[in-house]
């Protein structure tokens, strides 16, 4: 069974691009998560999904979006990049969310590495 | 201060020691996760635990919903155990927060 895939790996970017990062869940997983991650400030969540709607949203600005299909595959994109947007930013995917709570297993992806300059 | 306290930062042993990762949390929550995560950036799941204990190889996790806290031990440390080992609470209906992450070295 492939797992959580996302493209692409590596990414660079000028100040002031946009971006989308694509990352494909494992079959039959219908949520799908994005975090951001930085060496000085750690893993932070961005967005999470669930049959196409999105269900969290962390404390990003409104520069940070993102989309479900309805094959659960999810992008995010961000618009006018910054400098401090370099990351590595990785989803997660699980089999199933309530909407009260979500106590499954979270499988990720290997992440796309987005340097921006 | 953070929702998900770490420690230590940084954990160096020998090969064949006990290890022991302490990860303590100020909200309430549904799960905690632990992470490995090697150089390169994958991250794989360890344990998702909401109560009690559970074992995984030379892998255990713990978890005191009353206090709060959840311990990750290694038994017989390997160096190919050397990665940066991270705990996630899913709060209550609502997002995944991280701990920043113990770089964990294992000499041979």
């Amino acid at each position: 069974k492939a797992g959580v895939t996302q493209t692409p790996r590596y990414l660079i970017k000028t100040r002031g691009q946009q971006v989308t990062l694509s990352c494909s869940p494992i079959s039959g997983h219908r949520s799908v998560s994005w975090y951001q991650q930085t060496p000085g400030q750690g893993l932070q969540f961005l967005f999470e999904y669930f049959s196409e709607t999105q269900r969290n949203k962390g404390n990003f600005p409104g520069r940070f979006s993102g989309r479900q299909f309805s094959n659960s595959r999810s992008e995010m994109n961000v618009s006018t990049l910054e400098l401090g947007d370099s990351a590595l930013y990785l989803c997660a995917s699980s089999l199933h969310r309530t909407l009260l709570q979500a106590n499954t297993e979270a499988f990720f992806g290997q992440g796309t590495r987005l340097t921006v300059v | 201060k953070n929702e998900v306290e770490q420690s230590p930062q940084n954990l160096t042993a020998q090969e064949g020691e006990f290890i022991t990762i302490n990860c303590s949390y100020s909200v309430g929550i549904s799960a905690l996760h632990w992470l490995q995560q090697h150089p390169g950036g994958g991250i794989v799941s360890l344990f998702m635990l909401s109560s009690g204990k559970k074992k995984h190889g030379r892998l255990i996790a713990t978890i005191n919903i009353q206090e709060k806290h959840s311990s990750l031990h290694i038994t017989a440390s390997h160096p190919r155990d050397s990665a940066v080992y991270i705990c996630a609470v899913r709060v209550y209906g609502s997002r995944l927060t991280f701990g920043e992450g113990t770089q964990l070295t294992v000499n041979p």
